[in-house]
């Protein structure tokens, strides 16, 4: 398997629901991130981990709690959500600074009832 | 406050009929200007990376060109299947992690 690979693909839930996302990268890169994906927006860059260490924070509410076990896993934990924060939840990864390209997982499609 | 705009928002072509796209920006130090494509859906592939003013970066109908201020992806003879929601990032380094900031995308539909 290759690539950036991320589960689930759809997700349904509740406003008190304790929901994970998971995304891993077989490309061997040593950055990852978490953008949201808004209709008619910009993606809009949530969290960026370097090595496993955590390097931005997009002033993303607490109820979003990112998680890098590894170089190759990231979690995005989600908790009490409200319905605005449905939207497409993208992980990439890319081999860090210096210009390199960022590659994207398909996504989860989150939706908040 | 480093910034990326696209134009047109949507772009409407007929098969065959050549264009492009824009995308200009501000950044205090740029490290690289990348395209993507996104079907709907799905996550962003990645087609091109431009590094400097004057270098110029070619795929089948693509064609991707960088100035000092602006690139744009030139568009050759489309197909229906090129329509796709195109969109440019920008990196800059002097933020840890060299986060890629995004523009709002331009929707390419390419009729029969």
């Amino acid at each position: 398997e290759t690539g950036v690979t991320q589960t689930p693909r759809h997700l349904v839930m509740g406003m008190t629901n304790k929901k994970s996302l998971k995304c891993e990268q077989h490309l061997g890169h040593n950055a990852m991130y978490w953008y949201k994906q808004s209709a008619k927006k910009p993606l809009e860059l949530m969290f960026v981990y370097n090595f496993k260490e955590q390097t931005e924070n997009n002033s993303v509410p607490s109820r979003f709690s990112p998680e890098c076990p590894n170089s190759s896993h990231l979690f995005l934990h989600l908790h009490t959500l409200q319905p605005e924060d449905s939207a497409l939840y993208l992980c990439a990864s890319s081999q860090g600074g210096q210009g390199s390209e960022a590659f994207f997982g398909q996504g989860t499609r989150l939706t908040v009832v | 406050e480093d910034q990326v705009t696209q134009s047109p928002e949507a772009l409407r072509l007929q098969e065959g009929e050549s264009s492009s796209l824009n995308c200009s920006y501000t950044v205090s130090g740029l490290r690289g200007l990348f395209w993507y494509r996104q079907d709907p859906g799905k996550g962003p592939e990645f087609l091109f990376t431009l590094y400097s003013a004057g270098e110029e970066k070619e795929k089948e109908r693509l064609k991707a060109t960088l100035t000092k201020k602006e690139s744009f992806l030139h568009i050759t003879a489309p197909k229906p299947e090129d329509s796709a929601t195109y969109l440019c990032a920008v990196r800059d380094d002097y933020n840890q992690g060299g986060k890629l900031i995004f523009g709002q995308g331009t929707e390419l539909s390419v009729k029969p």
